[in-house]
């Protein structure tokens, strides 16, 4: 099974910051590689699919990148409504596993 | 607009079952991979399965935690997947999430989710 590894699992950050979120795949995983943003009490969005393509509607300010094993989410200028929990995903093989998400908190 | 809604959820001994609906509009469901997704309320996100679409003979695949206990199926007629959950144990409560996997860019990519039903197992 391949397993995804996020850092940190928690960062705090002033508005107007860069802030970048890593994960790391035990095996390659080409670019099948989802993000997910997931706000307070509300179901998961997805933010960036084949590692770097962002999806409608979503900000410019995210960005996705990497390939193989390492990727990054990058948020370019953190804004408020920013906060939320950040997952990765990956749609290589089963089962589809999920890291274990970064909490973004704005300071 | 797609529009995916869960039910049944709800209060359910160590042991017992219950099943989750997820009734899809807004898009033509035969075409689409429909995956259920869980979540421990203040944890992370846990694949449970998959059923794949019409071509592909909506074939399905489950995560270890869930294989042999949790069936998933669909109902084309009313645009419904379902999660039949047996031999509940105390872990498996959690929120679980209907969504769409549409392929696009070499895979099926989460691009909607329901609003999740909690299911509680507890005696």
């Amino acid at each position: 099974d391949i397993q995804l590894t996020q850092s940190p699992s928690f960062l705090s950050a002033s508005v107007g910051d860069r802030v970048t979120i890593t994960c790391r795949a035990s095996q390659v995983i080409s670019n099948y590689l989802a993000w997910y943003q997931q706000k307070a009490g509300t179901a998961p969005k997805l933010l960036i699919s084949a590692a770097s393509t962002l999806q409608s509607g979503v900000p410019s300010r995210f960005s996705g990148s990497g390939s193989g094993t390492e990727f990054t989410l990058t948020i370019s200028s953190l804004q408020p409504e920013d906060c939320a929990a950040y997952y990765c995903q990956q749609l290589k093989s089963y089962p589809l596993a999920f890291g274990g998400g970064t909490k973004v908190e704005i300071k | 607009e797609v529009l995916l809604v869960e039910s049944g959820g709800g209060l359910v001994r160590p042991g017992g079952s219950l099943r989750l609906s997820c009734a899809a509009s807004g898009f033509t469901f035969s075409d689409h991979y429909m995956d259920w997704v869980r979540q421990v309320p203040g944890k992370g996100l846990e694949w449970v399965g998959r059923t794949r679409n019409k071509v592909n003979s909506y074939t399905t695949e489950y995560a270890a935690s869930v294989k042999g206990r949790f069936t998933i199926s669909r109902d084309e007629s009313n645009n419904t997947a379902f999660l039949q959950m047996n031999s509940l144990k105390t872990e498996d409560t959690a929120v679980y999430y209907c969504t769409r996997a549409p392929h696009y860019l070499g895979a099926h990519y989460f691009d909607s989710w329901g609003r999740g039903t909690l299911v509680t197992v507890s005696s």
